[in-house]
Order: C-alpha cells, then structure tokens, then sequence
C-alpha cells in the first residue's frame, strides 16, 4: 500500500479564519513533507519533518504551522491567510528524509482564501 | 545547485503516437531521477525511477533511461492512449538531500 490521505478535498476559508489540514500515511515512513501548488506550476517545498522533527522551512510565513503529532500524521495550521496563498497543498511521505527513496504523493487539498 | 529541465509544452499528440518528453539535470552528486504524472485535480503519482546511471525505469508502457553521460532522463511511450492524457514531471533527489527537485512540468493531451 503506497497510500497518502488527505482530508479535507476541498477547503474555503476567510482571511479571519483558523483552518488545519490532515495528512495521514501507514506505509512506515518517517518523512513526510508539505508542498504548495499553484495552477501550471510544479509543486514548491514549504516544509520536512524527519522522524517527527521539523528539518526543512522553506521561509514559509507565519500564517502557515505545520505539526507532527507522529510520524504517521501531518498537520498544517492556517490562520490569517491572503487570497495569495489560494492553491493545492499536497502531503508527500517518503522512506526517509536521507536516502534515495522516492516521495509518495496525497491527492491534494483544493484550498481557497476568500 | 540542482536543477530540472523539461520540455516545454504543451503537447498534443494523435492516439497510438509515439511519445518523448525531454528532460535534463543538472545536479552536485549522484542522484536518484523521477517522473511524476499528474491527471487533472489530482495529486501526484510516481510513474518511474532510476536511481543509477544506465537503470531504466519502466511502468505502463513508459520508459526512461538514467543516462549520465548526457545528464538525460527523457521519457518514452511507444503508442499513447487518451487517459495518458497529463501534466508530467522530471524530478530528482540527490542523495542525503531531503528534497526533491522538479522541471516546470508538460502538459500532455492526446487527441482520439
């Protein structure tokens, strides 16, 4: 099973408004990453955890908060977005945060800041 | 540092077509090389891998070759269907650096 959820699909919040997004994986991996897509873009590395550690933040603003409560969840805090930061945010776990190892993809959450 | 170069697209293609999307790398140490596919409102899925050079990834009639020489990892289908149908992304991982590298992506649409 080389499965990553998601949820929610679809997300639209206001600007005032506190929202998370759940990532889950149960293949054993111990990395898991946070990625921001805009429309016809690839996606932009926002942050890793390594073994429930926070190793990379790729200078992501404030308004975002990633959490690792263990290393099968990943959780993103929103709070105070712009309507700038409306796009698909996609969750990636891979083997480890090391290796070689290719990184397993969710099917995204849809997000719109109104 | 590393970088990814793909094709630029779109590309249209007529069914049963023969497909090549380029791409090339630039990177600092010995890295492992991707394609990702994605359909439309969709994450992304792994299509291939190579993680040396010479290795050839293959998965549903694609194929790519890690060819060092040429610094080149183009993608290979020899007759296309409508559900192929895609954004596809050249990627890579150079070992013990946790991120992955992508191209820009080309947008593929294969016409009946």
């Amino acid at each position: 099973d080389t499965e990553v959820t998601q949820t929610p699909k679809h997300l639209v919040m206001g600007m005032t408004n506190k929202k998370s997004l759940k990532c889950e994986q149960h293949m054993g991996h111990r990395a898991m990453y946070w990625y921001k897509q805009k429309a016809k873009k690839p996606p932009e590395l926002m942050f890793v955890y390594s073994y429930e550690k926070l190793s990379i933040n790729e200078s992501v603003p404030s308004r975002f908060s990633p959490e690792c409560p263990n290393s099968s969840l990943l959780n993103l805090h929103l709070h105070a977005l712009q309507p700038e930061d409306s796009a698909l945010y996609l969750c990636a776990s891979s083997q480890d945060g090391t290796g070689v190892g290719e990184q397993y993809f969710g099917p995204g959450t849809r997000l719109t800041v109104t | 540092g590393d970088s990814v170069t793909q094709m630029e697209g779109p590309v249209t293609l007529s069914e049963e077509a023969f497909l090549t999307i380029n791409c090339t790398y630039t990177a600092t140490g010995y890295p492992s090389l991707f394609w990702y596919v994605q359909y439309p409102g969709e994450g992304l899925q792994l299509l291939l891998k190579a993680t040396k050079a010479d290795d050839k990834g293959s998965n549903k009639g694609f194929e790519a070759t890690y060819r060092k020489e040429t610094t080149s990892f183009h993608l290979e289908k020899g007759s296309v269907q409508v559900s192929d149908s895609a954004v596809y992304f050249c990627a890579l991982r150079d070992f013990g650096n946790e991120k992955l590298t992508f191209g820009t992506g080309t947008r593929l649409t294969i016409i009946p």
